[in-house]
């Protein structure tokens, strides 16, 4: 079926470091991808999106490339902040029920 | 605010106890859904609702039941809470075309002892 694995955490990064969380998928079909981020005590919110192959999503500084040809829809940023520090999950939309199927989040800790 | 409603934030229930968690959106979404989260597994579809008077079950549906009772409201009950059903809930909805992917509610943190 339809997955997505992304990069187990926890990831710790001092401000003004590089990040990337790599995430990879498994689809029978051309499935929308997305990046959640779900700040500490609160719900998930949309971060960036990208429908189709070689799209790429930006959004707060960070960006993510659909690469068809790996799979692949890693997360960057170039220089972290504190207000970064969250949850990030890896999802992809498929199928005439729009499920979303969600990688297992990541969760990222800034340190000033 | 337009978005997803979610009561209540927090609940503790005792084991066998029945509970219904409520979802409201106000966004004229055809398409809802009730997720449960848990720690490093990410989110778990338990129900959904694809448009107004039907529902389906996902991936975790056991112990649970849902009701769409208009094209607002989608809950979700608990007929009989179990401590397996201690979690994070979280309800989302979505517009037609998916491009946007969902809109998430706050949350509600269950705790069953």
């Amino acid at each position: 079926g339809d997955s997505v694995t992304q990069m187990e955490g926890p990831v710790t990064l001092s401000e003004e470091a590089c990040l990337t969380i790599n995430c990879t998928y498994t689809a029978t079909g051309y499935p929308s991808l997305f990046w959640y981020v779900q700040y500490p005590g609160e719900g998930l919110q949309l971060l960036l999106k990208a429908t189709k192959a070689d799209d790429k999503g930006s959004n707060k500084g960070f960006e993510a490339t659909y690469r068809k040809e790996t799979t692949s829809f890693h997360l960057e940023k170039g220089s972290v902040q504190v207000s970064d520090s969250a949850v990030y999950f890896c999802a992809l939309l498929l199928g005439v029920d729009y499920k979303l199927s969600f990688g297992a989040g990541t969760t990222v800790t800034v340190r000033a | 605010n337009a978005g997803v409603t979610q009561t209540p934030k927090f609940q503790v229930l005792k084991t066998g106890q029945s509970m219904t968690l409520q979802c409201a959106q106000d966004m004229n979404h055809n398409s809802m859904y009730w997720y449960r989260q848990d720690p490093g597994m990410g989110l778990r579809l338990i129900y959904y609702s694809a448009s107004e008077g039907t529902t389906d079950k996902g991936e975790v549906p056991n112990g649970y039941n849902v009701s769409r009772l208009n094209k607002r409201e989608f809950s979700l009950r608990l007929e009989s809470a179990a401590p397996s059903q201690t979690s994070v809930y979280f309800c989302a909805s979505m517009e037609g075309t998916a491009r946007d992917g969902y809109t998430f509610g706050s949350g509600t943190r269950l705790t069953v002892v």
